[in-house]
């Protein structure tokens, strides 16, 4: 089945500063989801990705689909409190509608 | 407004006892989903349905035990068979899509703990 390997698994950064959070899968990714998370509450969906060499951009958040589509990035430019959470990355595999996720990216933003 | 609705936010069980989380959406999504959340970890797939009364085992089902019997409705039982039942769960729901795939919508969670 589809694993998807995310890292780092924490990463504190200091307000203002870029960050990028890496999504590896071990198969080809047809369908491949950011969502961030506060802690103790629901996921809300950040960005989907489809095409090999996709790219797309909402605010200061950039997410990227290598061309090989076994590879994802997540991108924050200027980094600021807000973007505090957990970010994880989904994927569709394994058979149709079965969506997997990793383990999830901690992301502390210091002041 | 539409959504994805769980209950309850807390629960409590006694050890031997099953329990059973509520998960309502009114999107009209065909494809529902059951997760798993451990301190510092991601989401583990527990089960999913594609449609009406049928439904595939996740990544780690045993344990659990779920039904589908109404489109809006996806409920999920923690059986005494779950060994290390504490923990978040997460119900998502999203359209059934035949060539592309679409983004799921998830609840706010159900923190079940036992005690």
């Amino acid at each position: 089945s589809q694993e998807l390997e995310q890292s780092p698994q924490s990463l504190i950064v200091q307000e203002g500063k870029n960050l990028t959070i890496n999504c590896t899968s071990s198969k080809t990714l047809y369908g491949l989801y950011w969502y961030k998370q506060k802690y103790g509450e629901g996921l809300i969906f950040l960005m989907m990705l489809q095409k090999g060499g996709e790219e797309k951009s909402h605010e200061k958040i950039t997410a990227k689909l290598d061309e090989k589509k076994q590879q994802s990035s997540l991108h924050i430019t200027a980094s600021q409190p807000s973007h505090a959470g957990i970010y994880l990355c989904g994927a569709d595999g394994g058979g149709a509608q079965k969506l997997v996720f990793g383990q999830g990216t901690r992301l502390t933003i210091n002041p | 407004d539409g959504g994805i609705t769980q209950s309850p936010k807390y629960l409590f069980r006694k050890e031997g006892q099953n329990v059973t989380l509520s998960c309502e959406q009114n999107l009209n999504h065909d494809a529902m989903y059951w997760y798993r959340q451990d301190p510092g970890q991601g989401l583990r797939l527990i089960y999913y349905s594609q449609i009406v009364n049928d439904f595939q085992k996740g990544d780690i089902a045993e344990g659990y035990s779920v039904s589908r019997e109404k489109k809006e409705s996806f409920p999920l039982t923690v059986t005494s068979a779950q060994k290390n039942p504490t923990a978040f769960y997460l119900c998502a729901s999203r359209i059934r899509g035949r060539q592309d795939n679409t983004e799921a919508f998830f609840g706010q969670g159900t923190r079940l703990t036992v005690v």
